[in-house]
């Protein structure tokens, strides 16, 4: 079984509709990220956790929200959708330098 | 600011010759650390290689190495002997190593490399 899942793994809404996306880890770790990748772009930092207390915006957080309901599983919200939210999602945990990614979910908001 | 400039787009190399996919880097942190990552067309990143900067010696893991040049500011990968599974989308990226509770781990990405092997 994968260390790091997400759900869905494709989805496609529509603009003004509420999303949310999941990340599940097994490895136990109490760092966890999402990040959201544009064709022909690096990764950007949407949001961050260090614990179920600790919630920090990363470097693109407007338009997003993210819920911490335990150590393993870190939830990303988009509450009203817009199409420049289009993108691959990526979660990932962390227990000291390196990380280790989910599957990615491909989102597209028409 | 922290930043990682990837300025090869694309890339070709013919299978079984080695390749260098070139990274710089910019950061005012005392203590860091690079890694690349490999993006098939699946989508999944994948782990390749990790280089702290305090490390004395290149790190080296199978066909992969890093080439750091810490003075220089680069840490470029190589991969030798490509194989044809190669192919994909290679990605730089770094993140300030610090003890205690100010070690973010947050990664910051280069723009990333196509990488296309010839058979």
């Amino acid at each position: 079984d994968a260390d790091v899942t997400q759900t869905p793994r494709n989805r496609i809404t529509k603009t003004g509709k509420r999303i949310m996306l999941e990340c599940s880890q097994t490895k136990g770790h109490d760092r966890m990220y999402w990040y959201r990748q544009d064709p022909g772009l690096g990764l950007r930092l949407i949001y961050y956790s260090f614990d179920v207390k600790d919630i920090n915006k990363g470097e693109i957080s407007d338009g997003y929200s993210v819920s911490r309901q335990a150590q393993a599983k870190f939830s990303l919200s988009l509450e009203s959708a817009i199409p420049n939210q289009t993108a691959l999602y990526f979660c990932a945990t962390s227990d000291s330098v390196e990380q280790f990614f989910g599957p990615g979910t491909r989102l597209t908001v028409l | 600011a922290q930043k990682i400039t990837q300025t090869q787009p694309g890339m070709f190399v013919q299978e079984k010759e080695a390749v260098t996919l070139d990274c710089t880097y910019d950061t005012s942190d005392p203590s860091y650390g690079l890694f690349w990552y490999k993006q098939p067309s699946s989508g999944e990143m994948i782990f390749l290689i990790y280089q702290g900067s305090y490390d004395q010696q290149n790190a080296t893991e199978g066909r992969y190495s890093l080439n750091f040049q810490k003075a220089r500011k680069s840490a470029n990968l190589v991969i030798s002997a490509s194989q044809l599974g190669d192919s994909a989308m290679y990605f730089c990226a770094m993140t300030p190593v610090s003890h205690g509770s100010s070690n973010t781990g947050k990664l910051i990405f280069g723009q990333g490399t196509t990488l296309q092997v010839k058979p």
